[in-house]
């Protein structure tokens, strides 16, 4: 089956840093690829609709200058937190749009001290 | 604004028994409907989509069924085990915008040995 990596799995950055997360489909195009954020034993909320070669959708609330879509290629698809505050800290995961349905990373927990 | 819920929260049960996850949605214009499976601090895992013109689909053990009309899909799991312990989301996919999903809270299996 179709397969979505993402990376890293687990990141702790300082306050005002800023942090990138990346998502590969390894054995199949992604033209969409979705972001997600979860806080504990909560479900996901989609932050943004990511196209290869087009500004990304953010959904209503994301603050698409602190969350940075970038999907420069039919594979790849990066998330970069700018200016991390410790509420910015959750698990963030990608997923891509295959023709089995919709495929997800790993997710990446971050948090910011 | 489709809205998708999931009942129980949390559900315990000695292995071996046959069990039943719900999911409802308030819209029944949907494109298709997923369930996931999601272990602790991890990503999510396909277990069966259906599409919107299916009643159901199954995959060993595990059978979903959707009813489009009413609004409601179960996901039956068969002999649990467990390594059946998880937490399982259903996730519809919307016809306008069809590529997003919506996500239910989940349910938070424990299968007792």
């Amino acid at each position: 089956g179709a397969v979505v990596s993402q990376h890293p799995s687990r990141v702790i950055c300082k306050s005002g840093t800023s942090v990138k997360i990346e998502c590969r489909s390894l054995d199949f195009q992604a033209t969409t690829m979705f972001w997600y954020r979860q806080f504990p034993k909560q479900s996901l909320m989609l932050m943004a609709t990511s196209n290869e070669g087009s500004k990304a959708t953010y959904e209503q609330g994301v603050e698409k200058d602190k969350f940075l879509i970038n999907h420069a290629s039919l594979t790849l698809s990066t998330l970069t937190v700018t200016s991390a505050h410790p509420e910015d800290s959750s698990f963030y995961i990608c997923s891509a749009r295959d023709v089995y349905g919709y495929t997800f990373g790993s997710g990446t927990r971050l948090t910011v001290v | 604004k489709q809205e998708v819920t999931q009942i129980p929260a949390a559900l315990s049960v000695p292995e071996g028994e046959n069990l039943v996850l719900n999911c409802s949605f308030t819209d029944s214009a949907i494109y298709n409907l997923q369930w996931f499976r999601q272990d602790p601090g991890k990503g999510l895992t396909s277990l069966l989509l259906i599409q919107s013109s299916q009643r159901e689909q199954t995959s060993g053990r595990l059978n979903a069924s959707l009813d489009k009309s009413s609004g409601r899909s179960t996901l039956y799991i068969a002999a649990s085990q467990p390594g059946d312990s998880a937490t399982y989301l259903c996730a519809v996919g919307r016809v306008q915008g069809a590529q997003k999903l919506v996500f239910g809270q989940g349910t938070r299996l424990t299968i007792n040995p």
